[in-house]
């Protein structure tokens, strides 16, 4: 079945600094969502990648995913307080595309 | 925006007591998902749901549990005799289209269940 491995586990930024989040499948990709968790709270939708090499802004977070479709990077330029939650990456369960799984999720502090 | 709505936001209830939560969809979805996630772990996968029946369910998903549409709005999950294990929070997520066809799901604030 497929996995999907995040790192790093959690990361604390000051900021205004600059991260990166990586997300990597055992298996070819075939299609990439990021979404934002706060603590407690439900998942909200950040962006989608399709095809390989994509890349997507919003903001200041861009998404990436590798040629091969194994792999998916979240960038935060000048972090902001309002950064801070669980980042997760998902992907399709199989083929059949009827269903997400997701990683372990990544927790983003920002330090003022 | 429209959201999808669960109720209620935290129940508790005593092992081997039956539960339902509770869940409303966006209006225009077609596909209609459950997920756990217990404290200090990932989210998991328990079924989707699509045309009035059951898509694909994870082996989470034993006959313990069951899922239905009773009307035109509402989407449930039931839990036949709670476990101590059952203990999660739990949400609901539903979509345009199924993931296949890159619809992204949108997830409710979920239901925090505790079984004492």
């Amino acid at each position: 079945s497929q996995e999907l491995e995040q790192s790093p586990q959690s990361l604390i930024v000051q900021e205004g600094k600059n991260l990166t989040i990586n997300c990597t499948s055992s298996k070819t990709l075939y299609g990439l969502y990021w979404y934002k968790q706060k603590y407690g709270e439900g998942l909200i939708f950040l962006m989608m990648l399709q095809k390989g090499g994509e890349e997507k802004s919003h903001e200041k977070i861009t998404a990436k995913l590798d040629e091969k479709k194994q792999q998916s990077s979240l960038h935060i330029t000048a972090s902001q307080p309002s950064h801070a939650g669980i980042y997760l990456c998902g992907a399709d369960r199989n083929q059949a595309g009827t269903a997400l799984i997701f990683g372990k999720g990544t927790t983003l502090s920002v330090s003022s | 925006e429209p959201e999808v709505t669960q109720t209620p936001s935290h129940q508790v209830t005593q092992m081997g007591q039956e539960v339902i939560l509770r869940c409303v969809p966006i209006s225009n979805h077609l596909y209609f998902y459950w997920y756990r996630q217990i404290l200090g772990q990932k989210v998991e996968f328990l079924v989707s749901f699509y045309n009035n029946e059951i898509s694909e369910k994870s082996e989470i998903f034993d006959d313990q549990f069951s899922v239905e549409r009773p009307d035109g709005s509402n989407f449930t999950l039931k839990i036949r005799s709670t476990k101590l294990e059952d203990s999660a929070m739990y949400f609901c997520a539903s979509s345009e289209a199924g993931t296949g066809f890159n619809s992204p799901l949108h997830f409710g604030n979920g239901t925090r269940l505790t079984v004492t």
